[in-house]
């Protein structure tokens, strides 16, 4: 069985404060694939990242950076500088080939930027 | 850009009527999902097809079938709703090749209220 704990419900910031969301996983596969989703309050789930079980590459794309590790089965997000546009609710998500390519959701992790 | 429209983005029912929630997407993906969105809980999925006339059950299926007649169309059906399937109901679609890597694309969602 796989399963994604995102034990933050909810965090709330200053702008321009760093913040950090946490996520752990289980999986008995050694092939994974790990995503970080966005949901705005339009509500549309908007994809931002995925990696690979292999790729222990840390990743930044501006603002955003994601820290994938192995050894503790946490594949972090955090966002630098927050704004007031980042406030969505976060899910990370887990998907193997073991689990018939089906992709299980952490809880998900409520940010609030506040200006 | 993929796009998946969902019907309605709110819907208000009565408990013992029966209920169709509509979902296209314009991208020819084979894999389409539907998924409940629950605080606390994040996405469980409901049904799954893999392709035209393919349904398998999800983690929560009681309550709830599936149609999908035409590869661009998945279609959630509450028998009889209740005020327990009161929740949003997000519907996603991928595509095939290149499983389990692929990421989902999501509707807007809609907010199902059961009285």
């Amino acid at each position: 069985a796989q399963k994604v704990t995102q034990a933050q419900t909810e965090i709330s910031v200053v702008e321009k404060e760093d913040v950090t969301l946490d996520c752990v996983y289980e999986t008995r596969d050694t092939t994974y694939y790990l995503f970080w989703y966005k949901q705005p309050p339009s509500g549309e789930l908007v994809f931002l990242i995925r990696r690979n079980s292999f790729d222990e590459q840390n990743e930044i794309s501006g603002r955003y950076s994601w820290n994938f590790q192995k050894s503790t089965s946490s594949f972090n997000f955090t966002i630098t500088a927050s704004q007031v546009v980042d406030s969505a609710v976060y899910f990370c998500a887990l998907s193997t080939n073991n689990a018939g390519n089906m992709l299980t959701f952490g809880g998900g992790t409520r940010l609030m930027v506040k200006p | 850009d993929v796009k998946v429209t969902q019907s309605s983005r709110y819907l208000v029912k009565r408990t013992g009527e029966k209920v169709f929630l509509e979902c296209v997407q314009d991208m020819d993906h084979e894999n389409m999902f539907w998924y409940r969105q629950d605080p606390g809980l994040g996405l469980r999925l409901i049904y799954f097809s893999y392709d035209v006339k393919m349904k398998e059950k999800g983690d929560i299926p009681e309550g709830y079938s599936v149609s999908r007649e035409k590869k661009e169309r998945f279609s959630l059906i509450l028998e009889s709703a209740s005020t327990n399937q009161t929740s949003m109901y997000l519907c996603a679609s991928r595509r095939a090749r290149g499983l389990p890597n692929e990421k989902l694309f999501f509707g807007s969602g809609t907010q199902l209220s059961v009285l």
